[in-house]
């Protein structure tokens, strides 16, 4: 059973297209993340949810879009793609109640290119 | 504010050999301390953690990393070097309270035969 799933795990669209990325974790953890790494394999977060709620913003620009129907799916959405957004997004949960000890368990990444 | 910082973007290490991979932290807060493995076209895996307690800290795979307060550090080692070690390591710091993770820039770890 995989823990951390997204879809699609490849995305390749042209600029200015709105996209959605999703993910789903069967862990029963309260809090999903989503991170995005470059082409330097460099990870920084975007968001984060506990409970559907957002709790971390890191200065996304507003056409990234997260939504958390519940607490195991945590959705990206990305409105007018730019070349820059292409990267490799991953999805990650914890249990969200451990006060930054959590471990975090990733998905399989989702690699966008941007044309 | 946090961050991490892994020396060498790139190390290079033959089959039985040591491993040392180099990780050292800013942080205003005592920190929580996390290495991640990489493997290609893979998501990240929990090597170990350090939280409290005992600063040298055992993990999966015959890795072990030690928590030096005075030198900001969290070194991460393995003894005899596999094969199948041959990955991206990432660092990571939190803080008490926060969710989030602050990742250093990753170490590609090559092993020769």
């Amino acid at each position: 059973d995989t823990a951390v799933s997204q879809t699609p795990k490849y995305l390749v669209t042209q600029m200015g297209n709105d996209k959605s990325i999703k993910c789903e974790q069967n862990l029963g953890h309260d809090t999903m993340y989503w991170y995005k790494q470059d082409s330097k394999k460099f990870l920084k977060i975007m968001f984060s949810y506990n409970n559907k709620e957002l709790i971390i913003n890191e200065t996304v620009p507003n056409r990234f879009s997260p939504k958390s129907p519940d607490k195991a799916h945590l959705n990206l959405h990305i409105n007018s793609l730019e070349l820059g957004d292409s990267a490799v997004y991953f999805c990650a949960s914890s249990q969200g109640n451990g006060g930054g000890t959590d471990t975090q368990y990733f998905g399989p990444g989702t690699r966008l290119t941007v044309l | 504010a946090q961050s991490v910082t892994q020396l060498g973007s790139h190390v290079s290490v033959s089959e039985g050999a040591l491993v040392l991979l180099r990780c050292n932290y800013s942080s205003s807060v005592p920190p929580y301390l996390f290495w991640y493995v990489q493997y290609p076209n893979q998501g990240l895996q929990l090597l170990l953690k350090y939280t409290t307690g005992a600063t040298l800290v055992k993990g999966i795979n015959g890795f072990e990393a030690e928590f030096k307060k005075s030198e900001t550090s969290f070194h991460l080692t393995k003894p005899s070097a596999h094969m199948s070690d041959a990955a991206e390591y990432f660092c990571a710091v939190s803080e008490q309270g926060a969710q989030k993770l602050v990742f250093g820039q990753g170490t590609r770890l090559t092993i020769n035969p």
